[in-house]
């Protein structure tokens, strides 16, 4: 178990939906990361927010959008969904200062259909 | 635009027969490669961060070591229970602590 808490672990939404995924980060970790990963593609960074501030934006769609509210908490909501949006969401979280590891959640899967 | 290229993309391997992944990188400054472990279905797992050439880090039948380009992960001895998809991925100058992955090495270990 990393400390990474997503949720819900699976979604089912149909195109033309908005949903939100969920993530809470290990205790004590400021920085927050979301990931996509396709069947065809690797691990895509969209996004980094680090105590409460976007830090780094990866290739996030303008359909996605992210925060990172007071207690830390991250959430994606993902709107207009397409067939293509279908993939595994993974939030990460790193401790503070630099040169620390990332761990990750254990994901959540989303199918449009 | 840093770059990570995984090989091979499939390795299958019988129990006891040791064997190495290649993890070749281009990046603005090396600020750490990562290695992690990925079973199916389930987030991504850390083994190892290495942070300059020459570095090695050990954990169980696992030795990771680093040169200026590459990468390996050795495996020494493999059980069936190693096996799954290895990642790797780099952090340099570019992003902040922004990860970017190679596509994996899909590790099957027989009995």
């Amino acid at each position: 178990d990393s400390g990474v808490t997503q949720t819900p672990k699976h979604l089912i939404t149909a195109t033309g939906q908005r949903v939100t995924l969920r993530c809470s980060p290990r205790s004590g970790d400021l920085s927050v990361y979301w990931y996509q990963q396709s069947l065809d593609q690797g691990l895509q960074f969209l996004i980094q927010y680090y105590n409460g501030e976007e830090r780094a934006k990866g290739n996030i769609l303008e359909r996605f959008s992210a925060q990172q509210f007071p207690d830390l908490h991250s959430e994606l909501n993902l709107s207009s969904l397409e067939l293509g949006d279908s993939a595994l969401y993974f939030c990460a979280s790193s401790a503070p200062g630099g040169s620390t590891e990332a761990f990750f959640g254990q994901g959540t899967r989303l199918t449009v259909v | 635009e840093d770059q990570v290229t995984q090989s091979p993309e499939a390795l299958r391997l019988q129990e006891g027969e040791s064997s190495s992944l290649n993890c070749s990188y281009t990046v603005s400054g090396l600020r750490g490669l990562f290695w992690y472990r990925q079973d199916p279905g389930k987030g991504p797992e850390f083994l190892f961060t290495l942070y300059s050439a020459g570095e090695e880090k050990e954990k169980e039948r696992l030795k990771a070591t680093l040169t200026k380009k590459e990468s390996f992960l050795h495996i020494t001895a493999p059980k069936p229970e190693d096996s799954a998809t290895y990642l790797c991925a780099v952090w340099g100058n570019t992003g902040f602590q922004k990860l970017v992955f190679g596509t994996g090495t899909r590790l099957l270990v027989s009995p």
